[in-house]
């Protein structure tokens, strides 16, 4: 199979503060890997591309400084939402691709709620 | 740029009925085409893919044929079950840029089966 991971799967944080979103790649290595927000009653839209060892690739109007992607390892990408706002609440999904294949597989999701 | 154009229901359907859920892109190049399914809770699952004109993705009893005249691939199934109520996308991938290719996502189709 090729299985991703999420953790946390629900967080709520306070205003101001910082979050971080790990997605792994559990039984496979990934060479690339997607962070997404979903919003409600909307599609799926990227936000950035990482590929291990190199700095991400942001979609035009995400805000680098804000959510701070690392991709340390061929099974591990973090997002971190840093200052995080209410208006940064949403659903936060992860996919990965493994070397090759042109195919993404999904994470679960991660509900950031903001107070 | 690419973009995909699906119904956005949401599609209520009565168990055994049949279901089709339209979906027509625009894509400069030979995209691959996808429907991917979002269960209540659960991040999204590949249901089936076709990669050029005249393929018939299929699975779990769902198909769908990528027509490159229209340019469209809809979502069929003779008859729909309980279990099948859920969030699909349709989504594209432009196919450029090595591994590093990008999906492009449809607004989702809420379905919902009834007993």
């Amino acid at each position: 199979g090729a299985v991703v991971s999420q953790h946390p799967s629900r967080v709520i944080c306070k205003s101001g503060t910082s979050v971080k979103i790990e997605c792994r790649s559990l039984d496979f290595q990934a060479t690339t890997m997607f962070w997404y927000r979903q919003f409600p009653k909307k599609s799926l839209m990227l936000m950035a591309t990482s590929n291990e060892g190199s700095k991400a690739t942001y979609e035009q109007g995400v805000e680098k400084d804000k959510f701070l992607i690392n991709h340390a390892s061929l099974t591990l990408s973090t997002l971190t939402v840093t200052s995080a706002h209410p208006e940064d609440s949403s659903f936060y999904i992860c996919s990965a691709e493994r070397g090759g294949e042109y195919e993404q597989y999904f994470g679960p999701g991660t509900r950031l709620t903001v107070t | 740029g690419d973009s995909v154009t699906q119904m956005e229901g949401p599609v209520t359907l009565s168990e055994e009925a049949f279901l089709t859920i339209n979906c027509t892109y625009t894509a400069t190049g030979y995209p691959s085409l996808f429907w991917y399914v979002q269960y209540p809770g659960e991040g999204l699952q590949l249901l089936l893919k076709a990669t050029k004109a005249d393929d018939k993705g299929s699975n779990k009893g769902f198909e769908a044929t990528y027509r490159k005249e229209t340019t469209s691939f809809h979502l069929e199934k003779g008859s729909v079950q309980v279990s099948d109520s859920a969030v699909y996308f349709c989504a594209l991938s432009d196919g450029s840029g090595g591994s590093n290719y990008k999906l492009t996502f449809g607004k989702g189709t809420l379905l919902t089966v009834n007993p």
